[in-house]
């Protein structure tokens, strides 16, 4: 059974701090997404990592993936309070069989 | 081009009623899956759907089904509630399976928040 764990699962920062979150999943996997989740609303695809080594940046948000390791961080430059919300590590493996298995989330807040 | 579309957003049933979903995905996306989201435990598949058939099930009970119309909109149906059925319900759609490019990137609608009394 696929595992995906996130950590930390919460995060208080203040603004223009830099920090990371940790995604680690147990099997083999074929790809790997970053979502963010604001309170109340939908997921919002960030990032899509398909190959080891693979990084993606988009303004303050950067992914990368180690297959080997089995790892995925989502690294924040210089926080914004905009930032704030809960982000989600989602796995695909079997070749979907199984659909995405999601960590539980990194509930961040970033403070002035 | 518009966004993934579910109705309704909200509602309240009964133990023992059954509910019905809709979802209506991006133009052009055949795959629809559905996910289940709660507070305990988190994000969860419940099924795919490709070209009206049932692709994938995740572990849930038989009370859990759906399906997919030619117009590739689906329906998801929760028959005899329960207290813990209460949760966001997530639909999602992905671009045309086969076609190169393809990323498997879900798109996923605001969902429908159903509360079981």
């Amino acid at each position: 059974e696929l595992k995906v764990e996130q950590n930390p699962l919460f995060l208080s920062m203040q603004e223009g701090k830099n920090y990371t979150i940790y995604c680690n999943y147990s099997t083999t996997s074929d790809r790997l997404y970053w979502y963010r989740q604001d309170p109340g609303k939908s997921l919002e695809s960030l990032f899509v990592l398909l190959s080891n080594g693979a990084v993606k940046q988009e303004g303050r948000l950067m992914a990368s993936l180690d297959t080997k390791a089995r790892l995925s961080t989502l690294h924040i430059t210089a926080a914004v309070h905009d930032l704030s919300a809960t982000y989600f590590c989602a796995v695909e493996a079997g070749g979907g069989a199984d659909g995405l298995t999601f960590g539980k989330g990194t509930h961040l807040i970033i403070q002035p | 081009k518009a966004g993934v579309t579910q109705t309704p957003r909200y509602l309240i049933k009964t133990r023992g009623q059954q509910v019905t979903l809709s979802c209506s995905p991006i133009s052009g996306h055949r795959s629809v899956s559905w996910y289940q989201q709660t507070p305990g435990q988190g994000l969860q598949f419940l099924f795919e759907y490709f070209s009206e058939t049932q692709r994938n099930k995740g572990n849930f009970p038989g009370r859990f089904s759906g399906r997919q119309f030619s117009n590739s909109r689906s329906e998801m149906n929760v028959s005899t509630l329960e207290l813990g059925d209460s949760a966001l319900y997530l639909c999602a759609s992905s671009s045309t399976l086969g076609q190169g490019g393809n990323t498997g990137e879900l798109f996923f609608g605001e969902g429908s928040r159903l509360t079981v009394l």
